[in-house]
């Protein structure tokens, strides 16, 4: 069965600082793993994706995100924090049959000015 | 494309009482897609449809609860005998085969306060 694990459920940076938020997933075949991001009140919008194609994944408002198959992780990353960041994040595999996505329990992000 | 709506966005039902929501999903989309999220937890899957057809159902998805997508368009999500513990944000979202992966849209939910 695949899971994900969120292994911070808070990170705490000042803006302009770097941005690192973990995440693990547990599967028995190369997964294809998502961040999503959700403001509060508001649905969950998709940051980026990595489905087996570059290990090295760019999203929007520049995060990016590695597949370490050997780590079993997918880290996200952004260089430099912005108080617009602040948000709720979770990760997520996805299933080859009909797209059902398993999410992380989340990593709230605040951002200090 | 108007994205994936949800309505009621808020809804307060006392214990006991039936509730319905709706999802409009983007309209070329065939697939849809129901998930729960509880407070400080991640959305968890509920069901799914292809076009008319529901194709999976979760555990999570008691006897009290039934969905249906009639002519595969948009779809309703009903819990009857609501319960303190069904307090939570229903998440619609949809996608189409034919983009894969990439189609995969959320709505911003419909938040259920059972008192």
């Amino acid at each position: 069965a695949q899971s994900v694990t969120q292994l911070d459920s808070h990170v705490s940076v000042s803006e302009g600082t770097p941005v690192l938020l973990r995440c693990n997933y547990s599967s028995s075949y190369s997964p294809s793993l998502f961040w999503y991001v959700q403001h509060p009140n508001k649905g969950l919008q998709l940051l980026l994706k990595y489905t087996s194609a570059a290990t090295l994944v760019k999203g929007i408002n520049g995060f990016e995100a590695e597949f370490k198959k050997s780590e079993t992780s997918f880290h996200l990353t952004k260089p430099s924090a912005h108080m617009s960041d602040a948000a709720e994040y979770f990760c997520a595999s996805m299933n080859t049959g009909f797209q059902k996505l398993v999410f992380g329990t989340g990593t709230r992000l605040l951002v200090s000015p | 494309d108007t994205g994936v709506s949800q309505n009621p966005r808020h809804k307060i039902t006392k214990r006991g009482q039936n509730v319905t929501f709706r999802c409009d999903p983007i309209s070329e989309h065939n697939r849809l897609y129901w998930y729960r999220q509880t407070l400080g937890q991640g959305p968890e899957f509920l069901t799914y449809f292809q076009n008319e057809a529901q194709l999976e159902k979760s555990r999570l998805l008691s006897d009290r609860f039934s969905a249906e997508r009639p002519k595969g368009s948009f779809s309703t999500l009903e819990i009857q005998r609501t319960e303190q513990g069904d307090s939570a944000m229903y998440l619609c979202a949809s996608s189409g085969t034919d983009r894969g992966f990439a189609g995969y849209t959320f709505g911003s939910g419909t938040r259920l306060t059972v008192v």
